[in-house]
C-alpha cells in the first residue's frame, strides 16, 4: 500500500515551460486535491476533485489545470510556468468528507527560473 | 466560511520542558480539527484529530490537544519536548460535510538542547 505518490520530487523549469506534476493514490479515495506551500502562508488549495470526472477550483487556481479521468490519478498541469509558481506542491486524498483522515504525498519542490 | 489562526509563528522551548502551540478557529458549522507536523523537506504527518467525540484528543509522540468550543481553540500540548519534535506544525479545520481543508500559517517549533 503506497498511499499518495507524487512525482517528480524536484524540478527546475524555465519561465514559459509547461509541465505536469503527477499524483496517484491506491486507497480508492474519492477526494483528491492539490495544495501549494509558501513560506509563512501555510498550505493553500489550488484545485480539488470529489470523484472521477469532477474537478473544481480552490483558493489559488490561476495558472494551473487539472483533470480526473480515474479515481487513482489527479495530475496538476502548469500551463506556462512563472517564477511566482516556485513553491512546494502537495497532493492529498481522503475517503469521504470532514472527519476522515487526509493523506498527503511527500511533496514536489518546483523552481521556476 | 472558516479560518484558522495560529497565534505564534515561532515557538522555542528547552528540551524536557512543556510545549504549547496555540490555534484558534472560526467555522460556521461543527468543525473537525487536525494538527499536522512537517519535518524539514518532508511531507505532512497527522498528529491528531478531533471529530466531535472526546474533547481531549491524544495523538502520536505524546502530543495532545483539547477542543474548547467556548473559546474556539484547539491548542496542541506536550509535557516534555524532545529534540526530534523540532518541526513546523499546522492547525487545520474542515467543516462538517465538507472536503476542503483550511490551514493555519504554521508554527515553527525549535527545541534547544
Amino acid at each position: 500500500n503506497a498511499g499518495v505518490t507524487q512525482t517528480p520530487k524536484f524540478q527546475v523549469l524555465k519561465t514559459g515551460q509547461s509541465m505536469t506534476l503527477q499524483c496517484a493514490q491506491d486507497m480508492n479515495h474519492e477526494y483528491m486535491s492539490w495544495y501549494r506551500q509558501d513560506p509563512g502562508m501555510g498550505l493553500r488549495l489550488i484545485h480539488y476533485s470529489v470523484g472521477a470526472g469532477i474537478t473544481d477550483q480552490g483558493e489559488v487556481p490561476n495558472g494551473y489545470n487539472v483533470s480526473r479521468s480515474t479515481t487513482e490519478d489527479f495530475p496538476l498541469r502548469l500551463l506556462s510556468a512563472a517564477p511566482s509558481q516556485t513553491s512546494v506542491y502537495f497532493c492529498a486524498s481522503s475517503y469521504g468528507s470532514s472527519g476522515n483522515t487526509i493523506y498527503f504525498g511527500e511533496g514536489s519542490w518546483l523552481t521556476v527560473v | 466560511a472558516q479560518s484558522v489562526t495560529q497565534l505564534d509563528s515561532h515557538v522555542s522551548v528547552s528540551e524536557g520542558t512543556p510545549v504549547l502551540l496555540r490555534c484558534n478557529y472560526s467555522s460556521s458549522y461543527s468543525p473537525s480539527l487536525f494538527w499536522y507536523v512537517q519535518h524539514p523537506n518532508k511531507g505532512l504527518q497527522l498528529l491528531l484529530k478531533y471529530t466531535s467525540a472526546a474533547t481531549l484528543v491524544k495523538g502520536i509522540n505524546g502530543f495532545e490537544a483539547e477542543f474548547k468550543k467556548s473559546e474556539t481553540s484547539f491548542h496542541l500540548t506536550k509535557p516534555s519536548a524532545h529534540m526530534s519534535d523540532a518541526a513546523e506544525y499546522f492547525c487545520v479545520v474542515i467543516r462538517a460535510g465538507s472536503y476542503q481543508l483550511t490551514f493555519g500559517k504554521g508554527t515553527k517549533l525549535s527545541v534547544i538542547p
